[in-house]
């Protein structure tokens, strides 16, 4: 299994451009995360899927940040427009969820840069 | 607000010692909680996870529970330089819940 996969591996972009993160998780899993680590804050969940359907967004930071995850097979995490403060290791991972102590997967990781 | 706690070291020990991480967790309702590992410029890799009080052993490391005083903790045995990473506590609340991790406790395995 190639395991989570994530695009592109480093960004960096100037402040008001629009990004775009790319995740594929791990074939037959049924629930997607999305996560920001900074030296600051640690790793903090952005948004989480459970088949397909976002079940809580409750940490997307504010307005800029959309997140969809059109099938099974794919998600995308979206800011528009960046900003400096956006800078941050992006992780998505993926889960079968099935109980207490299923497994979640991280992908490689997104390193942000916004100047 | 539900809050996990590490401190966040760095915890050195000398190679071959006992290498104690703790995490306290605020919320009672908690049922699943999950050690990972995640060395410089990677991503998390779990450890171990424990739901029960007591401890759980998976060959040099065993996690512990305690529920009543809400705290899980990892002890590392024969530390080697290569465990040498910073580890994260994380925290469920529920079977559909989802994670809250801690901000990590780097660990420095010295030869």
């Amino acid at each position: 299994d190639a395991g989570v996969i994530q695009s592109p591996r480093h960004e960096v972009t100037e402040m008001g451009q629009e990004v775009t993160l790319r995740c594929k998780p791990i074939s037959g899993h049924n629930s997607l995360f999305w996560y920001r680590q900074t030296m600051m804050r640690g790793l903090e969940l952005l948004i989480y899927f459970n088949n397909n359907v976002p079940i809580d967004d409750s940490g997307m930071p504010e307005d800029r940040f959309s997140a969809k995850m059109p099938n099974a097979s794919f998600s995308t995490l979206k800011i528009q427009p960046s900003e400096p403060r956006d800078s941050a290791v992006y992780f998505c991972a993926s889960s079968f969820m099935r109980g207490r102590g299923e497994t979640q997967y991280f992908g490689p990781g997104t390193r942000l840069l916004v100047l | 607000q539900k809050e996990v706690e590490q401190n966040s070291g760095p915890l050195s020990v000398p190679e071959g010692a006992i290498a104690s991480l703790n995490c306290t967790y605020s919320d009672r309702g908690s049922q699943s909680f999950f050690w990972y590992r995640q060395y410089s410029g990677k991503s998390p890799e779990l450890i171990m996870f424990i739901y029960s009080n007591g401890d759980k052993e998976d060959g040099r490391f065993t996690a512990q529970l305690n529920k009543a005083s809400q705290y899980v903790s990892l002890l590392i045995r024969d530390s080697q330089p290569s465990d040498s990473a910073t580890y994260l506590c994380a925290v469920k609340a529920g079977s559909q819940g989802n994670l809250i991790f801690g901000k990590g406790t780097k660990l420095s395995v010295k030869p």
